[in-house]
């Protein structure tokens, strides 16, 4: 079993629909959850962190941390066809060291 | 723009050969994280240095050695290289909280 698995789609949607990307995971340990966006052939760029569980929103997305669960999700609202992308979830177990990345979801929103 | 460099953008090489691959972090920022990004495998930790000593490890082969310069640019050095080692080379660097990680341009590294 992989410490972090997405599904990797590709997930199609409509423009304006919600999305939903999701992650588990098996180290208890992991305590740092954070969601990249990555374009084709570009680097990945943060698009939010959290700590421990709950949520966090940031104009159109929400993350949501279920520790318990060991499932991690991130909400898309009125999605736009610049959402897609390739969305990587990371996390760690000890502050700035040593991150484990999802696979990550290839999401395609069509206009 | 993230503000990490890499250079170079893209470099093919045969089996065998030895590669360095350099990344110049964002001003301020002290860590450096190198990442190996392929189809199968997703994105894969090598290796962090913070201010010029070896922090964290990760899937880091033998083959393979990273170092910071005082200046606090790193080079990614890959030898002995096999077709395996084909994929994209990510370098990051990060914001004193080490949590918000900038991620350079990559290197497509081509093996033939």
């Amino acid at each position: 079993q992989k410490e972090v698995e997405q599904d990797p789609g590709p997930l199609s949607v409509p423009e304006g629909a919600i999305v939903s990307l999701n992650c588990t995971y098996s180290n208890s340990a992991f305590q740092y959850f954070m969601w990249y966006r990555q374009y084709s052939r570009k680097g990945p760029e943060l698009l939010m962190y959290t700590y421990s569980s709950g949520n966090k929103e940031d104009g159109r997305f929400t993350a949501q941390v279920d520790k318990s669960s060991k499932y991690i999700s991130l909400f898309i609202r009125d999605s736009q066809p610049s959402d897609s992308a390739t969305y990587l979830c990371a996390m760690n177990d000890n502050y700035g060291q040593n991150f484990v990345f999802g696979p990550g979801t290839r999401l395609s929103v069509l206009p | 723009d993230s503000g990490v460099t890499q250079t170079p953008k893209h470099l093919i090489t045969a089996t065998g050969q030895r590669v360095t691959l350099r990344c110049s972090p964002r001003s301020g920022d002290l860590s450096v994280y190198w990442y190996q990004q392929s189809l199968d495998q997703g994105l894969q930790f090598l290796i962090q240095y913070y201010n010029g000593e070896e922090r964290a490890k990760g899937n880091i082969l033998e083959r393979f050695s990273a170092q910071q310069f005082p200046d606090l640019h790193s080079e990614l050095n890959l030898s002995s290289l096999e077709l395996g080692d084909s994929a994209l080379y990510f370098c990051a660097s990060s914001s004193p909280t080490g949590l918000e990680q900038f991620f350079g341009p990559g290197t497509r590294l081509t093996v033939l």
